[in-house]
């Protein structure tokens, strides 16, 4: 069954940097597009990057654009997100999500706190 | 950028009865039609159940129906079941950036 489990997140001071990792299984990895969206507390779905099956097309909300980067390592079935000068605003749920029929499977989150 | 606006914010309904929420785009979504709709609850991940504006995903039950085209979209629940409150969100996925809208909850009266 398709699985996405996403880890790296916790606390961490404005200014900072963290990456995000979303390990899949159960499906072909390489043959899919993968995005990440974030929720911030109490708030809505905010869609933040998406990666082409390849990794040859990458696009960014105007919100993390020059701040975070989306990779993939499909020989590890990982995808990633890298934050750097993180702010308070990027407090969130972030998930990760693949792109089959829309954004079909999810994972279950990982809380990421900008906080000094 | 597409803007998605949902209407109406809460929509306070008992089991039984029909929900129809609606999801407006600032300019036309994708050709295909590629408007998703998703069911969150809460302290869960969000759940696909329609996209391409009408097609229900694997194991979504046939109470839900999506329609519309262009700008306008609707998700529609026939008959709302004690476990369909929850919170909607609409998202156009065919242009970047992959849009939501801002959410509608379904809360019962």
């Amino acid at each position: 069954q398709v699985q996405l489990v996403e880890s790296g997140g916790g606390v961490v001071q404005p200014g900072r940097s963290l990456r995000l990792s979303c390990a899949a299984s159960g499906f072909s990895f390489s043959s899919y597009g993968m995005h990440w969206v974030r929720q911030a507390p109490g708030k809505g779905l905010e869609w933040v990057a998406v990666i082409w099956y390849d990794g040859g097309n990458k696009y960014y909300a105007d919100s993390v654009k020059g701040r975070f980067t989306i990779s993939r390592d499909n020989s590890k079935n990982t995808l990633y997100l890298q934050m750097s000068s993180l702010r308070a605003e990027d407090t969130a749920v972030y998930y990760c999500a693949r792109e089959g029929l829309a954004l079909d499977y999810w994972g279950q989150g990982n809380l990421v706190t900008v906080s000094s | 950028e597409i803007v998605l606006t949902q209407s109406p914010g809460t929509l306070s309904l008992s089991p039984g009865e029909r929900a129809t929420l609606s999801c407006r785009a600032s300019q036309s979504v994708r050709s295909t039609n590629y408007l998703a709709w998703y069911q969150q609850k809460p302290g869960q991940a969000p759940r696909l159940l329609i996209y391409g504006a009408s097609s229900r995903a694997t194991g979504i039950p046939d109470r839900f129906s999506g329609s519309g085209s262009g700008t306008d979209f609707t998700l529609t629940i026939s008959r709302l079941e004690p476990e369909d409150f929850a919170v909607y969100y609409c998202q156009q996925y065919g242009t970047s950036p992959k849009t939501f809208g801002q959410g509608t909850k379904v809360e019962i009266k």
